[in-house]
């Protein structure tokens, strides 16, 4: 059965400081998709990337940045140079093949970031 | 332009009282699904259809009812809504097959008072 954890429940940093949230996932498939996703204060779901499991590259997209490592099964989200709209909380989310178009999510974890 | 729409997008409800939470898109998508999100618990999956006529229970499907009767549409019923309902609710609608793009809803915020 597929699993997601995301042990940091809040995470508080002043602006400026880079943060990692983590994700540690559980799998049997070989064919998976990992996402990450923003929700901020309005409520919406914001896309922010998907990556499968064959490839490992990490990712950077401005200042957000991915690491993915199969040998530890986490694909950390690290946020370099913070601002205050990166405030709201972050799933981290996993789809296996076997298990058609289910999602699942982790719990979550909310950055509060400081001005 | 590709879009889940989700209504209402809050309600405030009594115990007991039947309500309906609709769910359209206009992607010609084959799957669809609902999630609530509470506190803690991040989302979880209440039911999904994987095409019309097609439905099955997710994680979290106590008191709550789907159809899918056409394809765009995935209504979510509570016949008798409950305080421990009271969540944030997302439809999700995706391809079907891989590689696996969800999209989602704005949300529902339901308090059941």
């Amino acid at each position: 059965a597929q699993k997601v954890t995301q042990a940091q429940t809040e995470i508080s940093v002043v602006e400026k400081e880079d943060v990692t949230l983590d994700c540690v996932y559980e799998t049997r498939d070989t064919t998976y998709y990992l996402f990450w996703y923003k929700q901020p204060p309005s409520g919406e779901l914001v896309f922010l990337i998907r990556r499968n499991s064959f490839d490992e590259q990490n990712e950077i997209s401005g200042r957000y940045s991915w690491n993915f490592q199969k040998s530890t099964s986490s694909f950390n989200f690290t946020i370099t140079a913070s601002q205050v709209v990166d405030s709201a909380v972050y799933f981290c989310a996993l789809s296996e093949e076997t298990s058609g178009s289910r999602l699942t999510f982790g719990e979550g974890t909310q950055l509060t970031v400081n001005p | 332009e590709a879009q889940v729409t989700q209504n209402p997008r809050y309600l405030i409800t009594v115990t007991g009282k039947k309500l309906t939470v609709t769910c359209s898109q206009n992607m010609n998508h084959e799957y669809m699904s609902w999630y609530r999100q509470d506190p803690g618990l991040g989302l979880r999956q209440i039911y999904y259809s994987m095409n019309v006529e097609v439905t099955d229970k997710g994680d979290v499907p106590e008191g709550y009812k789907v159809s899918r009767k056409e394809k765009r549409n995935f209504p979510l019923i509570l016949e008798s809504p409950s305080p421990n309902q009271t969540s944030l609710y997302f439809c999700a609608t995706s391809t079907g097959g891989l590689p696996y793009g969800y999209t989602f809803g704005s949300g529902t915020r339901l308090t059941v008072v």
